[in-house]
């Protein structure tokens, strides 16, 4: 297996641009959750997906960040308009458990996108 | 409040040199305990998942150990390639696969 795909992984822009980051989940998993890594606040959760619906969002930290998963094996992270203070290592992970099954199950990472916006 | 707490946050051994990481860990229920490794410019890489108290995994030079209240992951006779980032994260009960990451430990073998 590819493991999960991120694209791209790297990507310099200027403030008040769009940005698109881009990512798929390993084939099979039905569980899509987009992080946010910085030295100052670590990983964080942006957002949740399971069979393609967002499931949790309420880590997304304002109106100018926007996810979607059109379908099971490509999901997109849109800023817009994008400011220095969104530069960070942005990763998409995957796992193949149901939303509220009950139980745990691992998620696996992508290698990342590194955001600068200047 | 989920909370997750790493120490040390950096960690310098010489190559040989047995030493331990320690994740604390609040959480209203524990689903589970996750083990990271992660690289300069990569993504987390999984280790290990722990489930109850008393459990333990190891791989290679690395053995993951729980409590009820932390989680030790034992590095014996480390070597250079294990220098990288160590990240715990646990899964509370209630609700969905959710982790709660700690800020992780740098660590660094020498020669």
């Amino acid at each position: 297996d590819a493991g999960v795909i991120q694209s791209p992984r790297h990507e310099v822009t200027e403030m008040g641009q769009e940005v698109t980051l881009r990512c798929k989940p390993i084939s099979g998993h039905n569980s899509l959750f987009w992080y946010r890594q910085t030295m100052m606040r670590g990983l964080e959760l942006l957002i949740y997906f399971n069979n393609n619906v967002p499931i949790d969002d309420s880590g997304m930290p304002e109106d100018r960040f926007s996810a979607k998963m059109p379908n099971a094996s490509f999901s997109t992270l849109k800023i817009q308009p994008s400011e220095p203070r969104d530069s960070a290592v942005y990763f998409c992970a995957s796992s193949s458990l149901p939303a509220l099954s009950g139980s745990t199950d691992t998620q696996y990472f992508g290698p990342g996108t590194r955001l600068t916006v200047l | 409040e989920d909370q997750v707490t790493q120490s040390p946050e950096a960690l310098r051994l010489q190559e040989g040199e047995s030493s331990s990481l320690n994740c604390s860990y609040t959480v209203s229920g524990l689903r589970g305990l996750f083990w990271y490794r992660q690289d300069p410019g990569k993504g987390p890489e999984f280790l290990f998942t722990l489930y109850s108290a008393g459990e333990e995994k190891e791989k290679e030079r690395l053995k993951a150990t729980l409590t009820k209240k932390e989680s030790f992951l034992h590095i014996t006779a480390p070597k250079p390639e294990d220098s990288a980032t160590y990240l715990c994260a646990v899964h509370a009960s209630g609700g969905y696969n959710k982790l709660i990451f700690g800020a992780g430990t740098r660590l660094a073998v020498h020669p």
